[in-house]
């Protein structure tokens, strides 16, 4: 079972540069998120789609957009890399964003560094 | 806006022994509750959830948890731990019929042999 499936794994980046980060399920979830790690922070979301067609912001949207693709894809853009942006990145998708008792399933994360 | 606060940052404890970690939240309505564990270099996973119904849950692994509404909490406990439930565990809040789902800054447990 793949799951959720993001890539890259590692990237490291210089100050200014732009990168993608790609994400997918097959778990045909209509809901996907994406959240950076933090130490001492626990994990905090960037953005979200409740379904596919539309995205919203979340708690640390900032130096970030995203796009759903189709159902299957959502990816989250860097378009000019900040040293502050150096962290662990999670996508993750849910069956629905609302309603009781969704679990929601992660990918294994995409390391990246800003120097 | 609800948050979720987790009040043991590291845990260190000889295997065998027992394992409660704290999780209190500050919504005051219905919620879902979460308990995620995160092995070394690894992703979360679900350990348990609680989101109606008996407020005492049992997860993965020997995990359960109990959903104390009088006191906004959701406290993990196992009776004995190994030296692979060695991980980082997040507890997270979301509320019913909400779409976000928060998390604490996690704990960090380390078990010794």
């Amino acid at each position: 079972n793949a799951g959720v499936t993001q890539t890259p794994k590692f990237q490291v980046l210089k100050t200014g540069q732009s990168m993608t980060l790609q994400c997918a399920q097959d778990m045909n979830h209509n809901s996907m998120y994406w959240y950076r790690q933090d130490p001492g922070m626990g994990l905090r979301l960037i953005y979200y789609s409740a379904s596919e067609g539309t995205t919203d912001k979340g708690e640390v949207p900032n130096g970030y957009n995203v796009s759903r693709l189709n159902k299957r894809e959502f990816s989250l853009r860097l378009e000019s890399a900040a040293p502050s942006q150096t962290s662990v990145y999670f996508c993750a998708s849910s069956e629905f964003s609302r309603g009781d008792g969704n679990t929601i399933y992660f990918g294994e994360g995409s390391w990246l560094t800003v120097v | 806006a609800q948050s979720v606060s987790q009040h043991n940052h590291h845990v260190i404890l000889s295997e065998a022994a027992s394992l409660e970690l704290g999780c209190n939240y500050s919504y005051g309505g219905t919620v879902n509750l979460f308990w995620y564990v995160q092995y070394p270099g690894q992703h979360l996973q679900l350990l348990l959830k609680y989101f109606s119904g008996d407020p005492l849950v049992k997860g993965i692994k020997g995990f359960e948890a109990e959903f104390i509404k009088s006191k906004f909490s959701f406290n993990l406990r196992k009776p004995s731990v190994q030296w692979s439930d060695t991980a980082e565990y997040f507890c997270a809040v979301k509320k019913g019929g909400g779409n976000k789902l928060t998390f604490g800054t996690g704990t960090q447990l380390k078990v010794e042999l």
